[in-house]
């Protein structure tokens, strides 16, 4: 059965860094693209960054870039993201998603983890 | 403003067949059968429902089609049961600057 399960969220302020974790298993981690995509409460999806199988090619989400990091530890089949310079704007719950065909179409999602950046 | 737009709702009552509409531009959608679908329950994590455009992964309900007629692509649900109930989010691959776009998300409601 393929798990996807995010971890790291929580309460920062303005300015700080978070970093997400996401324990992936179920499938060959890496042999998949994975992506960070992310919902503001209420609000829409938004997609937020992909890297490739083997970590060498990363793309982000221009309101993202500079500030957001994308990475993946084969050996212990864990994707991250490190947030840095959080805004409010970027209050959200984030989701790890695997793109199986690498053809930017999410075929599994995580079940999400909340991330709130206030004062 | 979400780069694909959607209409922010839609309802039907059960049995009936529903058409929601993703409308991008030659930059996403027009350009590439790149087109996916997604349903959202309210509190869960979303399900792939459509990709390329009009695929159906496995266990997928083929109740649920998918298409594509120049910049707009359409999700049609015939057969609406209640369980259909939820928001539903188009996705379509970008050019190599902008890389994935979704819609707005439309609610569908099954009076």
């Amino acid at each position: 059965e393929v798990q996807l399960v995010e971890s790291g969220g929580g309460l920062v302020q303005p300015g700080g860094s978070l970093r997400l974790s996401c324990a992936a298993s179920g499938f060959t981690f890496s042999r998949s693209w994975m992506h960070w995509v992310r919902q503001a409460p209420g609000r829409g999806l938004v997609w937020v960054s992909r890297i490739n199988t083997d970590g060498t090619n990363t793309i982000y989400a221009d309101s993202v870039k500079g500030r957001f990091t994308i990475s993946r530890d084969n050996a212990k089949n864990t994707l991250y993201l490190q947030m840095n310079s959080l805004r409010a704007e970027d209050t959200a719950v984030y989701y790890c998603v695997r793109d199986w065909a690498s053809s930017y179409y999410f075929d599994f999602w995580g079940q999400g983890i909340l991330v709130t950046v206030s004062s | 403003q979400s780069a694909l737009t959607q209409p922010a709702s839609v309802s039907g009552s059960p049995g009936q067949s529903i058409t929601i509409s993703c409308t991008g531009t030659s930059s996403d959608v027009g350009s590439y059968n790149l087109v996916s679908w997604y349903q959202q329950h309210p509190g869960k994590g979303p399900k792939l429902m459509i990709y390329e455009g009009s695929k159906r992964p496995s266990g997928v309900s083929n109740r649920f089609s998918g298409s594509k007629s120049g910049n707009t692509a359409s999700l049609t649900i015939s057969g609406l049961q209640a369980e259909d109930e939820a928001d539903y989010y188009c996705c379509s691959y970008a050019d190599s600057s902008t890389f994935v776009v979704f819609g707005g998300g439309t609610k569908l409601t099954a009076l």
